[in-house]
């Protein structure tokens, strides 16, 4: 049964420490999504690879965010510094595109917290 | 832009009763719709996608979603609801082209036994 795992499943952190979260994407699924849940906004897109090749980060706070995928298997989602306003639950999701028909499978996410 | 709005915040409906979650999106080309459910503490879940054809689809679980152009809806229904079914759910569209869902609010399910 192939799912999309992540690590770690909760992190708390003190304000201004760096955290990074990493995802495993199904094997063969060709495209990554970084989403953030909170209860104000609800699950928003922060980034996405396809390729490994990042397509659109426009919905992540480029001054403290980044996302990078070295391979294939991983894609990180770093926060340097970290805020309590980061506080939310991230969510990484991997698809296979093709032609009119694509799913996006998600991983259980990382709940973080920001002291 | 595209935008996707689930009026209903909170329903609560008693096991195996009739249920259906409202879901109206805008979107300026053919959407692709879909509905995930998520369970506490857990990911999202597909539950149905549709992309074209036939308008009423059918998911897992023994749910189904009729797609309304006219009314710009993709509502979710199951006939028969069990407590198992108690998460929240949400609304999802896409498009020809794209790769990015843009979600709803969610509507969180309760079930009384």
């Amino acid at each position: 049964d192939a799912r999309v795992t992540q690590t770690p499943r909760h992190k708390v952190t003190e304000m201004g420490q760096e955290v990074t979260m990493r995802c495993q994407p199904i094997l063969g699924h060709n495209t990554v999504f970084w989403y953030r849940q909170t209860m104000m906004q609800g699950l928003e897109l922060l980034a996405y690879f396809r390729n490994r090749a990042p397509l659109d980060d426009s919905g992540m706070p480029k001054d403290r965010f980044s996302a990078e995928m070295p391979d294939a298997t991983l894609a990180t989602l770093k926060i340097q510094p970290s805020e309590p306003r980061d506080s939310a639950v991230y969510f990484c999701a991997s698809g296979l595109v093709r032609t009119l028909s694509y799913e996006q499978y998600f991983g259980p996410g990382t709940r973080l917290t920001v002291t | 832009a595209q935008s996707v709005t689930q009026p209903d915040i909170h329903i609560t409906v008693s096991e195996g009763a009739s249920l259906e979650l409202r879901c109206n999106y805008s979107y300026g080309a053919t959407p692709y719709l879909f509905w995930y459910v998520q369970s506490p503490g857990q990911g999202l879940q597909l539950l149905l996608k549709y992309f074209s054809g036939d308008t009423l689809v059918q998911g897992i679980k023994g749910f189904e979603a009729e797609f309304k152009r006219s009314q710009s809806s993709f509502n979710l229904r199951k006939p028969s609801v069990h407590w198992s079914d108690a998460a929240e759910y949400f609304c999802a569209v896409s498009g020809a082209g794209s790769y990015q869902l843009t979600f709803g609010k969610g509507t969180k399910l309760s079930v009384i036994p």
